[in-house]
């Protein structure tokens, strides 16, 4: 088993649209969770940054994470069509001796015109 | 550009070959990492530097891979004997000693094709 788990879809939504991403873990240890952002051969970009539980707000963006269940979401708000890339969520732990990301699989999203 | 770049972007490799890629990390980054990403998956971790020193290799890094960082500045990643299985981009990020997980910026990668 993974330690983290992303379900890779692909997910394909109407432009204006509510996207809806989530992530999975296992290690208890992990405190800091983030988004990145993929296109198409390209590496990947920050979005957002979470650390412990709760909610955080950028723009069309918010983040949530949920330490008692393990689970981490990123909504997209009013998507548009240049919102189409892998969003792949990652983690990692507080040790400043910790600094690898661990990263889920990515979900693809198609925000259509 | 004051990003992390990496060269080349694209290699095509016949099996057995070897073959060596470069990263150059945003300017006074300590740390450089590198990552490896097949398709449809996210990038997992090889190994890390804190200036020169490699402090970490991930299990994944099988003893045909060999990375340097001479005078902490630039990364070498080379693979000996490629083979299929190592077909995958190939990604290096950068972040300074001290800052948090977060903080690591990547570059474009290098796409590998091993026929």
């Amino acid at each position: 088993q993974k330690e983290v788990e992303q379900d890779p879809g692909p997910l394909s939504v109407p432009e204006g649209a509510i996207v809806s991403l989530n992530c999975t873990y296992s290690n208890s240890a992990f405190q800091y969770f983030m988004w990145y952002r993929q296109y198409s051969r390209k590496g990947p970009e920050l979005l957002m940054y979470t650390y412990s539980s709760g909610n955080k707000e950028d723009g069309r963006f918010t983040a949530q994470v949920d330490k008692s269940s393990k689970y981490i979401s990123l909504f997209i708000r009013d998507s548009q069509p240049s919102d189409s890339a892998t969003y792949l969520c990652a983690m990692s732990t507080l040790s400043s001796n910790d600094y690898k990301l661990s990263f889920g699989a990515g979900t693809t999203v198609t925000v259509r015109a | 550009d004051t990003g992390v770049s990496q060269n080349p972007r694209h290699k095509i490799t016949k099996r057995g070959q070897n073959v060596t890629f470069r990263c150059d990390p945003i300017s006074e980054h300590n740390r450089l990492y590198w990552y490896r990403q097949t398709l449809g998956q996210g990038p997992e971790f090889l190994t890390y530097f804190q200036n020169e020193a490699q402090l970490e290799k991930s299990r994944l890094l099988s003893d045909r891979f060999s990375a340097e960082r001479p005078k902490g500045s630039f990364s070498t990643l080379e693979i000996q004997r490629t083979e299929q299985g190592d077909s995958a981009m190939y990604l290096c990020a950068s972040s300074l000693l001290g800052s948090t997980a977060y903080e690591q910026y990547f570059g474009p990668g290098t796409r590998l094709t091993v026929t």
